[in-house]
């Protein structure tokens, strides 16, 4: 039974452009969260998303978007790339109004140059 | 806002030591408490979650406890060991009030042999 899978693995972009992050739940899972954790800090929540639509969203600027697919798969997407937003980018796979159970990939690692 | 904090940021034990890593969370409206093990560059492990009901739970080596009313949550690692490095995150699941995770900066442990 595949984890959570993301893709790439890791990502080198130059400051302005645009990246595009992906994730695929655990199967079973219909709720996808993402979570940007800058080196030697813990993860902050970025946004959850289920039935396709964005739910809740944390403390971050409108560059960083997603979406989820009928399949439950989900696309972080960041524009006008930052210096700062080099970091790991892990996401969480649950089910919908079960408040246990989430299970994290292993992350995307993003170097912005 | 919740806010997280650990203490130590880092610790080096040698090897058989029994330690104890310390969390601090803001307010205590908090679903439940979860203790993460994090390896260098990879995703997060979860090791043991506390119910908010809860006061402790217990896998293996590994002891967490949980009082709410004052905010603060252990992980005892009973004989440590060289394969126990790694960095361990707290974090509490914010439930009906927020279905997100906040997670502390974690502590960065080196067990040496």
């Amino acid at each position: 039974d595949a984890g959570v899978t993301q893709s790439p693995t890791h990502l080198i972009k130059t400051r302005g452009q645009q990246v595009t992050l992906r994730c695929s739940p655990k199967s079973g899972h219909d709720t996808v969260s993402w979570y940007q954790q800058a080196l030697g800090q813990g993860p902050q929540f970025i946004f959850q998303y289920y039935e396709e639509e964005e739910r809740q969203r944390g403390n971050f600027p409108d560059r960083f978007s997603g979406h989820q697919f009928p399949n439950y798969s989900s696309e972080l997407n960041v524009n006008a790339l930052l210096l700062g937003d080099s970091a790991l980018y892990l996401c969480a796979s649950s089910q919908k109004g079960q408040l246990y159970g989430y299970t994290f990939g292993s992350g995307t690692r993003l170097t912005v140059v | 806002k919740q806010e997280v904090t650990q203490i130590p940021a880092a610790l080096s034990v040698p090897e058989g030591e029994n330690l104890v890593l310390n969390c601090s969370f803001t307010d205590s409206a908090i679903y439940n408490l979860q203790w993460f093990r994090q390896d260098p560059g990879k995703g997060l492990t979860s090791l043991l979650l506390i119910q908010s009901s809860q006061r402790e739970q217990t896998s293996g080596r590994l002891n967490a406890s949980l009082d709410k009313s004052s905010g603060r949550s252990t992980l005892y690692i009973a004989a440590s060991q060289p394969g126990d490095s790694a960095t361990y995150l707290c974090a509490v699941f914010l439930g009906n009030y927020g279905q997100n995770f906040v997670f502390g900066p974690g502590t960065r442990l080196s067990v040496l042999p």
